[in-house]
């Protein structure tokens, strides 16, 4: 069946603009996740969705960083005012009530 | 909060050698331990899982990981190998059903013909 998929694949953008990017969980999924992979922090985590429950959001690094999930299913993280160090390969993960978690292929962000 | 320590950060081996990648977990209570690989250009796949029973569990690819709750570990092991192993592999910990993953800071493996 279809996996995890998100859009765009590769993003650059001038430091100061916002950016949006998707994920699309698995049909059926209600836990959505997002995490960043970058060269000095490695993986990690940003913000859970599980359901209808107020999202986890722990791990966002700054209030330039937002995400919302639109009707259980499809995932946009926002990146406001974008600066240098956001530049990262993002990566969204679902799961059903169950504790493995499938990942996308990730939207990799440059910032100029 | 939890963490997670991989100690080897670039291994280098040949094919056919034996494999076996340390995973350390700073937690006191139950945890679930997932080992992830991420292949040149391709996403992070899910190798292997425990959450209870067996700690003894084996994972897709001959890949093996055994969790040892005295010592906070979860090793990863493969007896031989194989050029196409060469990968990042990543061990991570959470604690509850859907939770959020922490992730070590990975291990890349470089195996030689």
């Amino acid at each position: 069946g279809a996996g995890v998929s998100q859009s765009p694949s590769n993003k650059v953008t001038e430091k100061g603009k916002d950016v949006e990017l998707r994920c699309d969980p698995i049909s059926g999924h209600t836990a959505l996740y997002w995490y960043r992979q970058s060269l000095g922090q490695g993986l990690e985590f940003l913000i859970y969705f599980q359901g209808n429950s107020a999202p986890d959001k722990s791990g966002l690094p700054s209030d330039r960083f937002s995400a919302e999930r639109t009707g259980g299913s499809v995932s946009t993280l926002t990146i406001q005012r974008t600066q240098q160090e956001d530049s990262a390969v993002y990566l969204c993960a679902s799961s059903a009530y169950s504790y493995e978690q499938f990942f996308g292929p990730g939207t990799r962000l440059t910032v100029l | 909060a939890q963490s997670v320590s991989q100690h080897n950060h670039h291994v280098i081996l040949s094919e056919a050698a034996s494999l076996e990648l340390g995973c350390n977990y700073s937690y006191g209570g139950t945890v679930n331990l997932f080992w992830y690989v991420q292949y040149p250009g391709q996403h992070l796949q899910l190798l292997l899982k425990y959450f209870s029973g067996d700690p003894l569990v084996k994972g897709i690819k001959g890949f093996e990981a055994e969790f040892i709750k005295s010592k906070f570990s979860f090793n990863l092991r493969k007896p031989s190998v194989q050029w196409s192993d060469t990968a990042e592999y990543f061990c991570a910990v959470n604690t509850g059903t859907a939770s959020k993953l922490t992730f070590g800071t990975g291990t890349r493996l470089q195996v030689t013909l």
